[in-house]
C-alpha cells in the first residue's frame, strides 16, 4: 500500500532553534516522487519541492535542507535558524500511479510553531 | 502574475442541498486539481482536469463531480449534502498534469448544517 507517515503531530521550538520534520513512506513503485508542502494560517499550500526516487542527494536551499534515504524510505526536511514565519502545517507527500490514475498521497501534517 | 482563485470563500448549506464552487487558475496552467481537507481525513485527492477532461480520480462518491471548461476554469459540485461534507476545499493549478508540482488557492470552506 502507498502511504506517507508524519509521526509528529505538533512541534514548537524557540526562534532560531533548528528543526527537523520526519517523513517516512511506503511505495511498491521503484520510480516515484516526494514532496514537501508548506500551508500557513491563510490556508493556501505552498510547494517547496520535489524529490525522485532516483536522487537522493540532499538538497539545500536557503534555510532549508532536505534528506533523502531510500534505505529507510524517509524524506526529512530540516529548517535552520527557525524564524516566526516558519509557522505553519508542512505536508509530506509521496505520488503514486495505479494503471492511468495518478494521484498524491499526503501525510497528515506536522504543526510547526515557532515562538519568538 | 495572479495565483489561483477561489469563489466563494465560505459558505454554509443544509443537508440536502448542493454546492459548486469554482476555481480559476493560474494564466497558463492548464490542469486544476480538487482536494477536500479535514481535520480528521487529512488532504484528500478529488480529481483532476486537464483540457477540459478528467484524467485523475480519488475515491469519492458520485456526489463529488467536476467540469473544467475550454479556458481552463474549473468547477466542482457536490450533491445532496451531508454534515461530513464540511471541509476546506483546494483546487491547485499547473502546467501539465501529473506534476505533483501544484500552487493552491485559498480555498472554500464549506460548513454543513
Amino acid at each position: 500500500a502507498q502511504k506517507v507517515t508524519q509521526a509528529q503531530t505538533e512541534i514548537s521550538v524557540v526562534e532560531k532553534e533548528d528543526v527537523t520534520l520526519d517523513c517516512v513512506y511506503e511505495t511498491r513503485d521503484t520510480t516515484y516522487y516526494l514532496f514537501w508542502y508548506k500551508q500557513p494560517p491563510s490556508g493556501e499550500l505552498v510547494f517547496l519541492i520535489r524529490r525522485n526516487s532516483f536522487d537522493e542527494q540532499n538538497e539545500i536551499s536557503g534555510r532549508y535542507s532536505w534528506n533523502f534515504q531510500k534505505s529507510t524510505s524517509s524524506f526529512n526536511f530540516t529548517i535552520t535558524a527557525s524564524q516566526v514565519v516558519d509557522s505553519a502545517v508542512y505536508f509530506c507527500a509521496l505520488n503514486t500511479q495505479t494503471d492511468s490514475n495518478y494521484q498524491l498521497i499526503w501525510g497528515a501534517g506536522t504543526k510547526l510553531i515557532i515562538k519568538p | 502574475k495572479a495565483g489561483v482563485t477561489q469563489t466563494p470563500r465560505y459558505l454554509i448549506k443544509t443537508r440536502g442541498q448542493q454546492v459548486t464552487l469554482s476555481c480559476s487558475p493560474i494564466s497558463g496552467h492548464r490542469s486544476v486539481s480538487w482536494y477536500q481537507q479535514t481535520p480528521g481525513q487529512g488532504l484528500q485527492f478529488l480529481f483532476e482536469y486537464f483540457s477540459e477532461t478528467q484524467r485523475n480520480k480519488g475515491n469519492f462518491p458520485g456526489r463529488f463531480s467536476g467540469r473544467q471548461f475550454s479556458n481552463s476554469r474549473s468547477e466542482m459540485n457536490v450533491s445532496t449534502l451531508e454534515l461530513g461534507d464540511s471541509a476546506l476545499y483546494l483546487c491547485a493549478s499547473s502546467l501539465e498534469p501529473n506534476t505533483g508540482e501544484l500552487f493552491f488557492g485559498e480555498g472554500s470552506r464549506l460548513t454543513v448544517l
